[in-house]
């Protein structure tokens, strides 16, 4: 099956720094990445579309200089959360859909904690 | 515009009760439909889609157009059922999913 994996699984940074987060799709290669958010007990929000070789594809409200996404192969895709405050504490996961297939294979998550 | 409804935050059953977890859409084309589950401390995965008409873990879905629904049942819930299930929208002609809030099913013994 398909694998997609995140790095880190956690992460504590303090207000005002940058944190970056990465998906890799493992065994599969992703022109595509999605990147979610998801509050505690809640759904999944689409905050934006990763696109590889263009720009990414940002959702009505979210914020593209503070999330900061970069699709750098067809196997990476980073998430960037640029001065990072504390209402930023989420936990954040990316999905790819593998080619010809219209199902998403989804990151195990990375839980951010903003202090 | 385009909308997945999820009516039940929290669905508790007992062992042995049959389940249905209700999700409604909202599409002005022609909707691919999914259930998504995640397990605790898992990461989501996909259950079943209506394109496939297919049983997984006892779970069926029939996409109903006339109702816009795509309902999940179950016969006879089973504790490891217990769970977040998502029903998830696709786009026509792209990846992008819309997601329905959720619903925890909850099965006690």
């Amino acid at each position: 099956g398909a694998v997609v994996s995140q790095h880190p699984s956690w992460v504590i940074c303090k207000s005002g720094t940058s944190v970056k987060i990465e998906c890799r799709s493992l065994d599969f290669q992703a022109t595509t990445m999605f990147w979610y958010r998801q509050f505690p007990k809640q759904s999944l929000m689409l905050m934006a579309t990763s696109n590889e070789g263009s720009k990414a594809t940002y959702e009505q409200g979210v914020e593209k200089d503070k999330f900061l996404i970069n699709h750098a192969s067809l196997t990476l895709s980073t998430l960037t959360v640029t001065s990072a405050h504390p209402e930023d504490s989420s936990f954040y996961i990316c999905s790819a859909p593998r080619s010809g297939s219209s199902e998403q294979y989804f990151g195990p998550g990375t839980r951010l904690t903003v202090t | 515009a385009q909308r997945v409804t999820q009516p039940e935050k929290l669905l508790s059953v007992f062992k042995g009760a049959p389940v249905e977890l209700k999700c409604n859409y909202s599409y002005s084309g022609s909707p691919e439909l999914f259930w998504y589950v995640q397990y605790s401390r898992q990461r989501l995965q996909l259950l079943l889609r209506h394109i496939s008409r297919e049983s997984i873990k006892g779970f069926t879905a029939d996409l109903n157009k006339g109702e816009t629904s795509f309902h999940l049942k179950k016969p006879f819930a089973q504790e490891e059922d217990s769970a977040m299930y998502y029903c998830a929208l696709k786009y026509s002609g792209t990846y992008k999913y819309i997601f329905g809030t959720g619903t925890r099913l909850k099965v006690l013994a």
